[in-house]
């Protein structure tokens, strides 16, 4: 399966800032996926990333919110905006395995996220 | 709503027992039924899946059972040992993956 890196492991942010999540893939892969998982809770897709388009996000995430890119096929970063404390989290990004369907999904370490 | 319900929320096993963590679901149209283990501090590892068109799928020690008239869906961990302590997610599958609430698993020594 790919390597999958996420920068930065961990960070802690005042309310009312922005933070942004890299995600780095060892390999091209066709579809990438943001997943937030609250303190102790079980994972819940923010959006697919797109490769040369918008995302596409799930219902009770919006883009103003949540802004990703995906420049190219082993890269894409996940944008928290305006944070408030609810947004501490751990943020997963996860890739399908290349050549598949999006349902065998492999993901990053995350990044820890405390919001004061 | 959760659409993949998960059980036990957390459950004690010895070393060398067997843990079972089960799943159910509604939605005919998952395909799909992988199982993950997340350690404290780390991203969750894809384990074994299974598809409908199986009943038993058997990787080592990790054994997943699938029934697909009852919609139900089991991981066995034969053999348990320390090291298999960690919090395990079961998943399913239409156009994206959705997660049960999670079984944390203690082997005792």
């Amino acid at each position: 399966s790919a390597v999958i890196s996420q920068k930065p492991s961990r960070d802690i942010c005042q309310r009312g800032t922005s933070l942004t999540i890299q995600c780095q893939v060892d390999s091209q892969v066709t579809m990438m996926f943001w997943y937030r998982q609250q303190p102790g809770q079980s994972l819940t897709l923010i959006a697919t990333a797109n490769q040369g388009s918008e995302a596409t996000y799930e219902s009770g995430f919006v883009i103003d919110k949540f802004p990703i890119s995906r420049p190219n096929l082993t890269f894409s970063t996940l944008t928290v905006s305006n944070m408030s404390p609810e947004d501490s989290s751990i943020y997963l990004c996860s890739v399908a395995g290349s050549g598949r369907a999006a349902d065998e999904q492999f993901f990053g370490p995350g990044t820890r996220l405390t919001v004061l | 709503q959760q659409q993949v319900k998960q059980s036990p929320q957390s459950l004690i096993v010895q070393k060398g027992g067997i843990s079972i963590i089960n799943c159910a679901y509604e939605n005919t149209a998952f395909d799909y039924f992988p199982w993950y283990q997340q350690f404290p501090g780390k991203g969750p590892a894809l384990l074994i899946a299974i598809r409908p068109d199986v009943s038993e799928k058997k990787e080592g020690r990790f054994t997943i059972s699938f029934n697909k008239s009852a919609k139900q869906f089991s991981l066995h961990i034969m053999d348990s040992q320390p090291g298999d302590s960690a919090t395990y997610f079961c998943a399913a599958f239409d156009y994206k993956l959705s997660f049960g609430a999670g079984t944390t698993v203690t082997v005792r020594a």
